[in-house]
């Protein structure tokens, strides 16, 4: 059983393009975070939320948290081919540990 | 930056030798983290640890002990390594239970 699931896999797209990245489960999350892991690296932590309902915003990124605390998304505006690399989401879900998604692999094209 | 160092980050071993990863840190953080990561199943937790001799199971421990004798230390030992134990090890630390988390740059492990 995934308790999170993260949509989409795989996401090739254009420089200049938008771009959603989805994080969902079926329970509830004192908090979320949001890391991004590039190739040899291990992850780097972008963003915390904690409140349902929570917009955060870094730079190009834009963060939020479901109202019910089940989910959250990643929105990047206008691609760069900076921004890839793999996204993960990761939270404790209910009474278990902190665990991570399986990711969403971005490749923005020049 | 939380100051993460892993060695080595690269090793080799064959089937049935014990094999020992270690990670260190500079922050005097209280909670430390072995995960490996594989295609297709993301960071998968194997051991964490809570204070100098204080550590329980993840979701992937079979196979695998830690050992924390300092704040700074984190061992993991992969007791008689196996081929499906080949993956990306990755130490972290945080200042908080179940929240952010600071990661090193990772272990290849390759077992032949």
């Amino acid at each position: 059983t995934q308790l999170l699931e993260q949509s989409p896999q795989f996401l090739s797209i254009q420089e200049g393009e938008n771009l959603t990245v989805y994080c969902n489960s079926s329970s509830v999350f004192s908090s979320l975070q949001w890391y991004r892991q590039e190739p040899g690296e291990g992850p780097v932590l972008l963003v915390t939320v904690v409140t349902g309902g929570e917009v955060k915003k870094l730079k190009r990124l834009t963060f939020q948290f479901g109202d019910a605390r089940k989910d959250s998304s990643l929105h990047i505006t206008a691609a760069q081919p900076g921004d890839t690399g793999l996204y993960l989401c990761a939270g404790v879900p209910g009474t278990y540990k902190y665990i991570f998604g399986t990711g969403t692999r971005l490749k923005v094209l020049a | 930056d939380a100051g993460i160092t892993q060695s080595p980050r690269h090793k080799v071993t064959e089937t049935g030798t014990p094999v020992t990863l270690r990670c260190h840190q500079t922050e005097n953080h209280r909670y430390m983290y072995w995960y490996r990561q594989d295609p297709g199943h993301g960071l998968r937790l194997i051991h964490y640890s809570y204070g100098v001799k204080d550590t329980d199971k993840g979701e992937v421990s079979d196979g695998y002990s830690v050992s924390r004798s300092k704040t700074e230390d984190f061992l993991l030992t992969l007791e008689s390594a196996t081929s499906s134990q080949t993956s990306v090890y990755f130490c972290a630390n945080s200042p908080r239970e179940n929240t952010e988390a600071f990661f090193g740059q990772g272990t290849r492990l390759t077992v032949v």
